[in-house]
């Protein structure tokens, strides 16, 4: 079963402050993704990568920087927080052929004060 | 501009019924198409695809959908539900040429009364 963990799970930080969201993928999987849900907008992605040290810009990019250091791990650091980044963030991968199926985590839940 | 259209944010039905979550895409072109079903406060769960061929394809738990080119849909549906499918249900798009770049819909919110 593929497995992608997510943390923290839970973060609450203030307006200005240094967060960094991990995910980790135990699927062998080239492809891995940065998304935050919010009412009205589903699920939007902010940036993906399709291997170690590549990074690709997603739809809402604005705010946030990833950085993929290994094959397993991709990190969604955000530098000055703001209360917009507010939301719930997925990590998800999926494989080279990416025929659709993504493999999420639980969840990061981020408030920003 | 890609966009998928789920039109209905909630659909609420009794244990037995029938159901059918509608999604819309606007892209002309090669596409893969997905559904998604969220239980409260977990991540997403992978239902069902279709690319080509036949369709109607099969998921899991009894759930289909259909691929219409002509209507730009790509409906779920199930015959009979329960009431452990309440949960969000989320429609995706994927360009062909686009590798990793899926979009999803806002989500309906399907609720079962027992």
């Amino acid at each position: 079963e593929a497995a992608v963990t997510q943390s923290p799970r839970n973060k609450v930080t203030v307006t200005g402050g240094n967060v960094t969201l991990s995910c980790r993928q135990t699927n062998s999987h080239n492809y891995m993704y940065w998304y935050r849900q919010d009412t009205g907008h589903g699920l939007r992605l902010i940036h993906y990568s399709y291997g170690a040290g590549n990074l690709q810009i997603g739809d809402v990019p604005d705010g946030y920087k990833a950085t993929r250091t290994t094959q397993e791990d991709f990190f969604l650091l955000l530098e000055l927080a703001s209360p917009s980044q507010t939301s719930l963030y997925f990590c998800a991968s999926s494989d080279t052929a990416n025929t659709g199926q993504l493999y999420f985590g639980e969840g990061s839940k981020l408030t920003v004060l | 501009t890609q966009t998928v259209s789920q039109s209905d944010a909630h659909v609420t039905v009794f244990e037995g019924d029938s159901v059918e979550l509608r999604c819309n895409y606007s892209y002309g072109g090669s596409i893969y198409l997905s559904w998604y079903i969220q239980h409260h406060g977990h991540g997403l769960q992978f239902l069902l695809k279709y690319y080509s061929g036949n369709p109607v394809v099969q998921g899991v738990n009894g759930f289909e959908a259909e691929f219409s080119k002509s209507d730009s849909s790509f409906h779920l549906r199930k015959a009979s539900v329960h009431w452990s499918d309440s949960a969000v249900y989320f429609c995706a798009v994927r360009r062909g040429s686009a590798l990793g770049r899926l979009h999803f819909g806002a989500g309906t919110q399907l609720i079962v009364i027992p």
